[in-house]
């Protein structure tokens, strides 16, 4: 397993400001995932986020709205751009430990709570 | 139709019930099956991989049909405890695609 933090654990933000998420792992891992998870919805993936190469994003997400950064291999960031009250959410970082590939078992953060008034 | 489907709920069954509930995935190439327990407001936590033989840990156990395709949690003597939203979790062209959750609420 892994232990993982993310800070901040909650921010009430203004609309058109942005805000960065940190997430630290206590350990080296090869990808690190963000997701966004709607109260009461399942996890939707923002991106994959290697060290050393840009961010793969999914269907619906820009690198413009939701720029990452991954500078080592037990840190990333996200950032949430030009925020809007749409961007209100609960914001996962997680890695996948055992293989490290994208559909293996994977652990989380204990989640930014962002809203955007 | 959704890549995984699960029942949102909520379940409500007294103390001590067995509670069984499944969920179904549209991917037949899906190696990877997971079921994870997520608490009110806090992160989904990792409960068992599912295996093709099934998976048993103590007083939870997984199974999977490949044939309906559709994985299942069956939950005996509950507790107070295990009220949480179950999540479902599918492996689908190389990522891990997430049930919304059913939600189980264990009275006394």
């Amino acid at each position: 397993s892994a232990v993982i933090s993310q800070k901040p654990s909650r921010d009430i933000c203004q609309r058109g400001t942005s805000l960065t998420i940190q997430c630290q792992v206590d350990s080296q891992v090869t990808m690190m995932f963000w997701y966004r998870q709607q109260p009461g919805q399942s996890l939707t993936l923002i991106a994959t986020a290697n060290q050393g190469s840009e961010a793969t994003y999914e269907s619906g997400f820009v690198i413009d709205k939701f720029p990452i950064s991954r500078p080592n291999l037990t840190f990333s960031t996200l950032t949430v751009s030009n925020m809007s009250p749409e961007d209100s959410s609960i914001y996962l970082c997680s890695v996948a430990v055992a293989g490290g590939g994208s559909t293996d078992t994977q652990y989380f953060g204990p989640g930014t709570r962002l809203t955007v008034l | 139709r959704k890549e995984v489907e699960q029942d949102p709920g909520p379940f409500n069954v007294p103390e001590g019930a067995t509670v069984a509930f499944n969920c179904t995935y549209s991917n037949s190439a899906s190696q990877s099956f997971f079921w994870y327990r997520q608490d009110c407001r806090k992160e989904p936590k990792l409960l068992m991989s599912v295996y093709s033989s099934g998976n048993e840990d103590g007083r939870f156990t997984a199974q999977l049909n490949r044939a309906s395709q559709y994985i299942s949690l069956l939950i005996r003597d509950s507790k107070l405890s295990d009220s949480a939203t179950y999540l479902c979790v599918v492996d689908s062209n190389y990522q891990l695609i997430w049930g919304a959750g059913t939600k189980l609420i264990i009275k006394p």
